[in-house]
């Protein structure tokens, strides 16, 4: 069956930009939640959502938003980008209180 | 959050057991014990986890001590392709602020040598 599919895989943006970021979470799964990760903090997480609410927040400024639309397809926005953001976004999808499964994610590097 | 403790680094020799260690003096009796691994340029991947008793299966054993403070995640025949980050996270199922989330640590990089 097909995993979480994030795209784009790779991004270059410039400071002071804003990106979005997609997922597909695996067919029946219903909660999306997104992490990001950096050498020096390493996984970090972001928000979850579930039927298209956010059930949670990690401590992230809010140029970090996101959106669940009906389909559980999720989308994630940084806005006035700064280059500490350059990091490995990762989204995960699980159906109910089981276990998350990861998408290979985008990595975003602000120039 | 309860936090873990794990090693740095580990190494072990191909076809030969590894036993991870995982400390978690402050967990309480709702924190499940997960365990996820990160191969190079991939997401973490979910390898076992477990509440109060020993859990096996395809991938690895999960061994948790009595008064669950610490567990031993155990992969019976290390691969090459076993290499990789691994994390022990303590996963609340009461709900509240660490409902959805996974916190991670630094993990335990373990290297498999031919």
């Amino acid at each position: 069956k097909a995993g979480v599919t994030q795209t784009p895989r790779y991004l270059i943006k410039t400071r002071g930009q804003q990106v979005t970021l997609s997922c597909s979470p695996i067919s029946g799964h219903r909660s999306v939640s997104w992490y990001q990760q950096t050498p020096g903090q390493g996984l970090q997480f972001l928000f979850e959502y579930f039927s298209e609410t956010q059930r949670n927040k990690g401590n992230f400024p809010g140029r970090f938003s996101g959106r669940q639309f009906s389909n559980s397809r999720s989308e994630m926005n940084v806005s006035t980008l700064e280059l500490g953001d350059s990091a490995l976004y990762l989204c995960a999808s699980r159906r109910g209180q089981g276990d998350y499964t990861f998408g290979s994610g985008t990595r975003l590097t602000v120039v | 959050d309860a936090k873990t403790t794990q090693p740095n680094s580990m190494e072990s020799n191909e076809e030969e057991p590894v036993h991870l260690p995982c400390n978690h003096s402050t967990i309480s009796g709702t924190d499940y014990i997960h365990w996820y691994r990160q191969l190079p340029s991939q997401g973490p991947e979910y390898v076992i986890h477990g509440l109060t008793s020993n859990v096996n299966n395809r991938m690895a054993s999960l061994a948790i001590a009595e008064d669950r403070k610490s567990s031993t995640l155990i992969l019976h025949r290390a691969t090459l392709r076993d290499a990789a980050v691994y994390y022990c996270i303590l996963r609340d199922t009461a709900g509240g602020t660490s409902y959805g989330k996974l916190t991670f640590g630094q993990g335990t990089i373990l290297t498999v040598h031919p």
